[in-house]
């Protein structure tokens, strides 16, 4: 099947900084790709969807200036979470959507854990 | 409010048994319900789909049951192997829009013991 990377799969970092997380489509290309974040014990939820070219579509809650997101080419989205504090740690997984294929195919990464110090 | 209900947080199975997972969902526009297997810090793996105008879709050891009325999906993993031992999540697929967002229950961890 269609592989997603994320990068990195792990990052520690202090306060106040920002992070950037990849993802990409490595064998296809994503029309749409969606980022999402999943605390402990709890499901994923969706925070954004990103199409290529245009700027992302963020669900209710989710503060737009601190994650940015980056949809520059059809195999490549960036998540940056600016201005990173304790409470923003957490699991972050992507996923993309090969537009040749049916609705519901979607690809998931390996997802990235970020810590903040 | 959650529109896609996994009640059960966990469950275990006896391995060569029936495991039964159960999800309930409010939204009846969805097309799509979905299952995905997840291990810790892993993406989900799909695992079978079942469009909303079925009731039932088998894949291998997978059967995944539709009941509309009820708003209810569940899986079935026949026989249970201790490989399948990770967090079952359900998740609906909506209609329309070109965004195609999925909403996932909260998931079931299976344990299935040999």
């Amino acid at each position: 099947g269609a592989v997603v990377s994320q990068h990195p799969s792990w990052v520690i970092c202090k306060s106040g900084t920002s992070v950037k997380i990849e993802c990409r489509s490595l064998d296809f290309q994503a029309t749409t790709m969606f980022w999402y974040r999943q605390f402990p014990k709890q499901s994923l939820m969706l925070m954004a969807t990103s199409n290529e070219g245009s700027k992302a579509t963020y669900e209710q809650g989710v503060e737009k200036d601190k994650f940015l997101i980056n949809h520059a080419s059809l195999t490549l989205s960036t998540l940056t979470v600016t201005s990173a504090h304790p409470e923003d740690s957490s699991f972050y997984i992507c996923s993309a959507r090969d537009g040749r294929l049916a609705a519901e195919t979607q690809y998931f990464g390996p997802g990235t854990r970020l810590l903040v110090l | 409010d959650q529109q896609v209900k996994q009640n059960s947080p966990s469950l275990s199975v006896q391995e060569g048994r029936i495991s039964i997972l159960n999800c309930d969902y409010t939204n009846s526009m969805f097309d799509y319900f979905l299952w995905y297997k997840k291990y810790p810090a892993e993406g989900p793996t799909f695992l079978i789909s079942i469009s909303s105008i079925k009731d039932k879709n088998e894949d291998g050891r997978f059967t995944v049951f539709l009941n509309k009325s009820a708003k209810h999906l569940s899986l079935h993993i026949v026989p249970s192997q201790p490989g399948d031992s990770a967090v079952y999540f359900c998740a609906a697929l909506g209609s329309g829009g070109s965004n195609y967002k999925l909403t996932f229950g909260k998931g079931t961890l299976l344990t299935v013991n040999p």
